[in-house]
C-alpha cells in the first residue's frame, strides 16, 4: 500500500497566517490526491481533489498543489473557522490510503 | 442536496459482525460508488472499501477476508458486514459518495458517522 505521509503533524498559527501542510507519497501518484477537512465530532470535510481542483462551495484562501509525490495545502488567510485537522487522501491505487493528518491549532 | 444516514448496533460483542446500514437521500445510488471509512477514536482515518450501486465491490486488503459489502436500489441504500470484530475494531464509522472526475476520485459527501464499541 502506498504510504502518505503529512508534515507537521501539528502547528500553531495566528487568524490571518499563511499555513502551508505538506503531504508526501511513498511512490509516484500522478495527481492523484485530494485534502479534507475534519472538525472534532464532525464527517470529514473535502477542500480539493485531483491535487488542486477545489471542491464547489469551499473558499478560493484554500488551495493545492503538487504532483507526482509531493504536494502541498495552502490556507492564504487562515480564519476562525479553518482550525481544525487536515488530511491527505491518495486515490492512484487500492487501497486509497489516508495521511496521518494535520492538527491546526490555535497559536 | 444527497444526504447520508448510517445506522446500525453501537454495540458489538467481540468475535460478532458489525452490521451497519447507510441511507441515501436526495439523489440516487445509482451510477455511483459508495464507500465506509473508519476512524478510531483519536486515530486517523481509514478506508475500508467501496461497492458499486450494481454490487461490485472493492476493500482494502487489511480488512478483505472480513469485509462484506452491498447494495440495495430498491432502498437506495448500501451496507457494510465486519466479521470476527475486536476490540480493535472500535471505531466511528462514516459512509460516504465516491465522486470522479476523469481518473480522480474523492469522497464529496459523507454521513455524519456512527461509532460502533466492541465490547463484552
Amino acid at each position: 500500500a502506498i504510504q502518505m505521509t503529512q508534515s507537521p503533524s501539528s502547528l500553531s498559527a495566528s487568524v490571518g497566517d499563511r499555513v502551508t501542510i505538506t503531504c508526501r507519497a511513498s511512490q509516484g501518484i500522478r495527481n492523484d490526491l485530494g485534502w479534507y477537512q475534519q472538525k472534532p465530532g464532525k464527517a470529514p470535510k473535502l477542500l480539493i481533489y485531483a491535487a488542486s481542483i477545489l471542491q464547489s462551495g469551499v473558499p478560493s484562501r484554500f488551495s493545492g498543489s503538487g504532483s507526482g509525490t509531493d504536494f502541498t495545502l495552502t490556507i492564504s488567510s487562515l480564519q476562525p473557522e479553518d482550525f481544525a485537522t487536515y488530511y491527505c487522501l491518495q486515490d492512484y491505487n487500492y487501497p486509497w490510503t489516508f495521511g496521518q493528518g494535520t492538527k491546526v491549532e490555535v497559536k | 442536496q444527497v444526504q447520508l444516514q448510517e445506522s446500525g448496533p453501537g454495540l458489538v460483542k467481540p468475535s460478532e459482525t458489525l452490521s451497519l446500514t447507510c441511507t441515501v437521500s436526495g439523489g440516487s445510488i445509482t451510477s455511483y460508488y459508495w464507500s465506509w471509512i473508519r476512524q478510531p477514536p483519536g486515530k486517523g482515518l481509514e478506508w475500508i472499501g467501496y461497492v458499486y450501486y450494481s454490487g461490485s465491490t472493492n476493500y482494502n486488503p487489511s480488512l478483505k477476508s472480513r469485509t462484506t459489502m452491498s447494495a440495495d436500489m430498491s432502498k437506495n441504500q448500501f451496507s457494510l458486514k465486519l466479521s470476527s470484530v475486536t476490540a480493535a475494531d472500535t471505531a466511528v464509522y462514516y459512509c460516504a459518495r465516491v465522486g470522479w472526475r476523469g481518473s480522480s476520485y474523492y469522497f464529496d459527501y459523507w454521513g455524519q458517522g456512527t461509532l460502533v464499541t466492541v465490547s463484552s
